[in-house]
């Protein structure tokens, strides 16, 4: 147990759904993020928030949707996925600018 | 722009020494990390370089020269529960993680 959970660990949903992933840190951190795991390949970073305001889109599609309501919480809505989009998406959160990051257990997302 | 190199596979008997390498280009460094992933879960974090030289912690010990943009994780006494894969990361002056490909390391009794 990090101090980070997400929620749900598994979605299957097709192209024209519309889903939220959710991450929640119990750490007192001050900076979230949101990567993109696929097979065979290193952690992407998506999306970075650092005291609610987001401070990195890392070229990702508008399909993809970052909320951060306050310095705890952090959503991704999704909507019209592909079936590339299929991964692991994983929340992590840190103090603002240090090199450890405590990641949750991840989003196994499905595109069908 | 950044990137990182590690070995893709690594094999290691029980109770062995086992070394991985990470080498790096970034425009900025802050520093460099080390994390842990088993099937199926979340990277853990495993160590945080920022100053040249060897950093201990029980099995585990992670290096860096900075001068040579490289560092490397060394595990000892190898257990099969130490079969993961490990990801370098660079903490650039963007402030933040770039990762490695990962490391696949198996352990064989």
């Amino acid at each position: 147990e990090t101090g980070v959970t997400q929620t749900p660990r598994h979605l299957v949903m097709g192209m024209t759904n519309k889903k939220s992933l959710k991450c929640e840190q119990h750490l007192g951190h001050n900076a979230m993020y949101w990567y993109k795991q696929s097979a065979k390949k290193p952690l992407e970073l998506m999306f970075v928030y650092s005291l609610e305001e987001r401070v990195e889109n890392n070229s990702v599609p508008s399909r993809f949707s970052p909320e951060c309501p306050n310095s705890s919480h952090l959503f991704l809505h999704l909507h019209t996925l592909q079936p590339e989009d299929s991964a692991l998406y994983l929340c992590a959160s840190s103090q603002e600018n240090r090199g450890e990051q405590y990641f949750g257990p991840g989003t196994r997302l499905t595109v069908t | 722009g950044q990137s990182l190199e590690q070995p893709s596979e690594v094999t290691a008997v029980e109770g062995a020494i086992v070394q991985i390498n990470c080498t790096y280009q970034t425009s900025g460094f802050y520093g460099l990390s080390w994390y842990q992933q088993h099937d199926g879960g979340a990277p853990t974090f495993l160590s945080y370089n920022a100053l040249d030289g060897l950093e201990e912690t029980g099995r585990f010990s992670s290096f860096l020269s900075r001068s040579d943009s490289y560092g490397y994780l060394l595990l000892q006494e190898l257990q099969m529960k130490d079969s993961a894969s490990y990801f370098c990361a660079v903490h650039g002056n963007t402030g933040k993680l770039i990762f490695g490909q990962g490391t696949t390391l198996q352990v064989k009794p």
